[in-house]
């Protein structure tokens, strides 16, 4: 079953907006990643936050995990054109034996930004 | 650049046809996976091998098989696909595999199967 699912599934907005995307998941973690993919690439790896931490930032980029709610939130400040792409959050399974640790992805929210 | 390089970049083949994808990190990674991205569905796990060793296998079919030769290098080995197996293939890494560092993808393989 799908652990992250990400809301909204599409979002679009003009530059120099910002961006927010937010992430569910169902069991407890000890960390949450959010990972980018441009159309037909690989992802890239954006930001980790542990468990233990409430907020982080990196760039223009800022993580948020409320483990009360078991969910997670992406902000992108002042977007950019460049910023077009789809946002996956994972998270890795606490389950143990051969789950432990894998990485299970959401469907994405695919942003886009307008110049 | 991620340092996973993924080849080829994209690959027809027919159904009958035998073919292989490669996958290679130089990270210094133990820990890589096969995923399978579909459109309009999330990413599913295929395959993950830890210090070269299969630890898992995603109920995925026999005309799938991977080998990882080496902690540098991981195949998957396609044969007698069906149209639906058209996704992109992207190989990933990490440093462990217990979830705790982030995982480095390729490029990945567009395969369509004709």
């Amino acid at each position: 079953s799908q652990q992250g699912e990400e809301d909204p599934q599409a979002l679009s907005i003009q530059e120099g907006e910002n961006a927010t995307m937010n992430c569910s998941y169902k069991t407890s973690i000890n960390n949450l990643q959010w990972y980018r993919q441009n159309s037909g690439r690989g992802l890239v790896h954006l930001i980790l936050i542990r468990s233990n931490e409430r907020e982080k930032h990196s760039g223009r980029l800022r993580v948020t995990l409320d483990t009360s709610k078991k969910s997670s939130s992406l902000l992108i400040t002042a977007s950019r054109a460049a910023d077009t792409a789809s946002y996956f959050c994972a998270t890795p399974s606490s389950a143990g034996g051969t789950s432990y640790g894998k990485l299970t992805f959401g469907q994405g929210t695919i942003l886009t930004v307008h110049p | 650049e991620t340092g996973v390089t993924q080849t080829p970049r994209h690959l027809v083949m027919g159904m009958t046809n035998k073919k292989s994808l490669k996958c290679e990190q130089h990270l210094g990674h133990n820990a890589m996976y096969w995923y399978k991205q579909s459109a309009k569905k999330p990413l599913e796990l295929m395959f993950v091998y830890n210090f070269k060793e299969q630890t898992e296998n995603n109920s995925v079919p026999s005309r799938f098989s991977p080998e990882c030769p080496n902690s540098s290098h991981l195949f998957l080995h396609l044969h007698t696909l069906q149209p639906e197996d058209s996704a992109l293939y992207l190989c990933a890494s990490s440093q462990n595999m217990g979830g705790n560092t982030e995982a480095f993808f390729g490029q990945g393989t567009r395969l369509t199967v004709v």
